[in-house]
């Protein structure tokens, strides 16, 4: 079946740094990546899409400059939050799917804690 | 704007059965997924509906009526292991990007 990494798993970072996750199709190719976000007992909230080779599309209320988006390849997403801030400290999950199919694979996801 | 709504927790006993209700109310509509999800951990596929109808796999079903908004995932012979979250999530039409607008997700526990 479809696989999706992510890298790291889990991160701690220092308040004003910046983090980078990656999101990974490992054994098919992704035309688009979808980045979440999940707060403790809360669902998943779509953050961003990108296609690959084009802009990230944000969603209302999520600001691109905070979170940098890059959709290089086929196989590969990222994810950079930048100048991290306590109220950052998030479950980040990536999904990915192909042209061809309605299903969404999702990645293991990352704990990210800005302390 | 986009609404789904799924009870917040349910209870049963192994061996038993449950239905997760989930409704909706989106600008459109293109498919109604249902996931499991394990904490800590993403979200792993249960089934796709986009016809109305019932759409059986194993130990889980699923069954769409759209012109109610309406879903629900029956799970039989339950076990411990299916205590998790299960997530309601629709796809709106018009959308090639195939995004998904998620429940809050429905806790599941399962007790001996």
């Amino acid at each position: 079946g479809a696989v999706v990494s992510q890298h790291p798993s889990w991160v701690i970072c220092k308040s004003g740094t910046s983090v980078k996750i990656e999101c990974r199709s490992l054994d098919f190719q992704a035309t688009t990546m979808f980045w979440y976000r999940q707060f403790p007992k809360q669902s998943l909230m779509l953050m961003a899409t990108s296609n690959e080779g084009s802009k990230a599309t944000y969603e209302q209320g999520v600001e691109k400059d905070k979170f940098l988006i890059n959709h290089a390849s086929l196989t590969l997403s990222t994810l950079t939050v930048t100048s991290a801030h306590p109220e950052d400290s998030s479950f980040y999950i990536c999904s990915a799917r192909t042209r061809k199919t309605y299903e969404q694979y999702f990645g293991p996801g990352t704990r990210l804690t800005v302390t | 704007g986009q609404n789904i709504d799924q009870p917040t927790e349910m209870t049963a006993t192994e061996g038993a059965i449950v239905q997760i209700n989930c409704t909706y109310q989106t600008s459109g509509f293109n498919g109604l997924f249902w996931y499991q999800q394990h904490a800590g951990e993403a979200p792993t596929f249960l089934s796709y509906n986009v016809l109305d109808g019932l759409e059986e796999k194993g130990r889980f079903s699923s069954f769409l009526s759209r012109s109610k908004g309406y879903s629900y995932l029956l799970l039989k012979e339950l076990q411990m292991k299916d205590s998790a979250s299960y997530l309601c999530a629709v796809r709106t039409e018009g959308s090639t990007l195939g995004r998904l607008y998620f429940g809050r997700g429905t806790q599941l526990t399962v007790w001996p």
